[in-house]
């Protein structure tokens, strides 16, 4: 597609609930990566695919995170039994190969509330 | 460890002024450095980056940063702000050494003033 594809744009989600957010990168892109940003904070690297391999999760901020690529193209981040400080904008971002000069393209977010 | 500063929250100028929004960094080997910019429910949106070459980067919309490496600093500038540039700047480096995700600053909220 054009750009990458966040869904669903909002979440509300009740306290133990478990969550999915999916992200659509740009087609063929290789370089898939999960940044989460919380209120009035910079985003921060939750975890980086390259193709289906997950190559860096230490961004991950507890075992109820998970994320998977399985056939290199989409994404899928699962929350499990979410919790209040779980709330924050979850922004995947994509590009077409692994240079360090590479900008990202970022999707426009899935904003997830905790309550 | 790599790590980038952006001393001010809150950055306001007039509209038609120059404006600068400051960022350092710090990174054990060569650093590549980002601008993005961020409207309010969307995305992050690339401005510009330095790799290598002339320290003087142009990039879009007008938006031009500074690279010094004496300095560590990276800052964004534009001659003539326009109210539009109004947004969410953030600094992000990238070291070749550490794997391929940004470490992002805390962002800097511009506010061009009519």
């Amino acid at each position: 597609g054009a750009g990458v594809s966040q869904s669903p744009r909002y979440k509300v989600a009740k306290r133990g609930q478990d969550v999915a957010l999916r992200c659509d990168p740009i087609s063929g892109h290789v370089s898939l990566f999960w940044y989460q940003q919380a209120l009035g904070q910079g985003p921060e690297f939750l975890t980086y695919f390259q193709n289906e391999a997950q190559l860096d999760k230490s961004g991950l901020p507890s075992d109820r995170f998970f994320a998977e690529r399985p056939e290199g193209s989409v994404s899928t981040l699962k929350i499990q039994r979410t919790q209040q400080e779980d709330s924050a904008v979850y922004l995947c971002a994509s590009s077409w190969g692994g240079g360090a000069g590479l900008g990202y393209t970022f999707g426009s977010g899935t904003r997830l509330t905790v309550v | 460890a790599q790590s980038v500063a952006q001393p001010e929250d809150q950055v306001n100028v007039a509209e038609g002024n120059p404006l600068t929004v400051k960022c350092t960094y710090s990174v054990s080997g060569n650093p590549y450095l980002f601008w993005y910019v961020q409207y309010p429910n969307r995305g992050l949106q690339f401005l510009l980056k330095y790799i290598t070459g002339d320290n003087l980067v142009k990039g879009s919309y007008g938006f031009e940063a500074e690279f010094n490496k004496s300095q560590t600093s990276f800052h964004l500038k534009k001659p003539s702000a326009l109210v539009s540039d109004s947004a969410l700047y953030f600094c992000a480096v990238r070291d070749w050494n550490y794997g391929q995700n940004f470490v992002f600053g805390p962002g800097t909220r511009l506010s061009v003033l009519p």
